[in-house]
C-alpha cells in the first residue's frame, strides 16, 4: 500500500525558515518523481515543487522560486522542502504527492502537514 | 504559466441528481487533464486523468470529457458521499490547478 507521510510543520515567524518531510513506503520511491502541493486555509490547491526521480531536476512555480528548495533522499524513501524567506502567504496545508510514472498528475497524496507563518 | 478557470464555484444538487462542471484552459492543453475529490480535512483523490480515463476505484457515474481548452466532469446520479469539492488539473505543462467547485446538497 502506498503510504506517504509529512511532518514538520508548525509556527514560524515571517522571514524565519523551516524544513518539511515526507516519508514514503509501500512503492520503489527511486522510481516516481514527487512534488510538494499546498492549500491556504479554505482556499484552493497550489503546485510548489516538483523534482526528478535522481534529484537532478526541480520545477517551481514562480511563487516560491528562489525561496523554496526540493530535495530528496532516494536511500531513505524521503522527500524533503526547505522553505526559507517566509511570508504570511506561505500559511497552508502541505501535502507530499507522488507524480505518476511518465505523467505529471498526482495518483497518491499524503495527509499533509499544516504551516502557519505568523508572528 | 497555463490558467485554469473552473466554474462554477459552487453547486447545489439533489440526491439522483446530475451535475457538471467546467474548466477552461488558458491554452490548449491536449487533453492533459485530471480530476480531484477533496472532503473536507482531507487529501484530494485522484478520479479522472487524461480527461475521461477513471482511476481503479471511481464509481462509473463520474465521467468526463473534452479537447482542447474546454473540458467538463460530471457526476451522474448525486450520492450522499459525493458531497465534496473538486478540482480540476492540468498537466500539459507545468501543473496547475482550477480554483475548485464545492457541491452541497440542496
Amino acid at each position: 500500500e502506498v503510504q506517504l507521510v509529512e511532518s514538520g510543520g508548525g509556527l514560524v515567524q515571517p522571514g524565519r525558515s523551516l524544513k518539511l518531510s515526507c516519508a514514503a513506503s509501500g512503492f520503489t520511491f527511486s522510481n516516481y518523481y514527487m512534488a510538494w502541493v499546498r492549500q491556504a486555509p479554505k482556499k484552493g490547491l497550489e503546485w510548489v515543487a516538483t523534482i526528478s526521480t535522481s534529484g537532478s531536476r526541480t520545477y517551481y512555480p514562480d511563487s516560491v522560486k528562489g525561496r523554496f528548495t526540493i530535495s530528496r533522499d532516494n536511500a531513505k524513501s524521503s522527500l524533503y522542502l526547505q522553505m526559507n524567506s517566509l511570508k504570511s502567504e506561505d500559511t497552508a496545508t502541505y501535502y507530499c504527492a507522488r507524480h505518476r510514472t511518465t505523467d505529471w498528475y498526482f495518483d497518491f497524496w499524503g495527509p499533509g502537514t499544516m504551516v502557519t507563518v505568523s508572528s | 504559466d497555463i490558467q485554469m478557470t473552473q466554474s462554477p464555484p459552487s453547486l447545489s444538487a439533489s440526491l439522483g441528481d446530475k451535475v457538471t462542471i467546467t474548466c477552461q484552459a488558458s491554452q490548449n492543453i491536449n487533453k492533459y487533464i485530471a480530476w480531484y475529490q477533496q472532503k473536507p480535512g482531507k487529501a484530494p483523490r485522484l478520479l479522472i486523468r487524461y480527461t475521461s480515463t477513471l482511476e481503479s476505484g471511481t464509481p462509473s457515474r463520474f465521467s468526463g470529457s473534452g479537447s482542447g481548452r474546454d473540458y467538463s466532469f460530471s457526476i451522474s446520479n448525486v450520492e450522499s458521499e459525493d458531497i465534496a469539492s473538486y478540482y480540476c488539473l492540468q498537466y500539459d505543462n507545468l501543473p496547475t490547478f482550477g480554483a475548485g467547485t464545492k457541491l452541497e446538497l440542496k
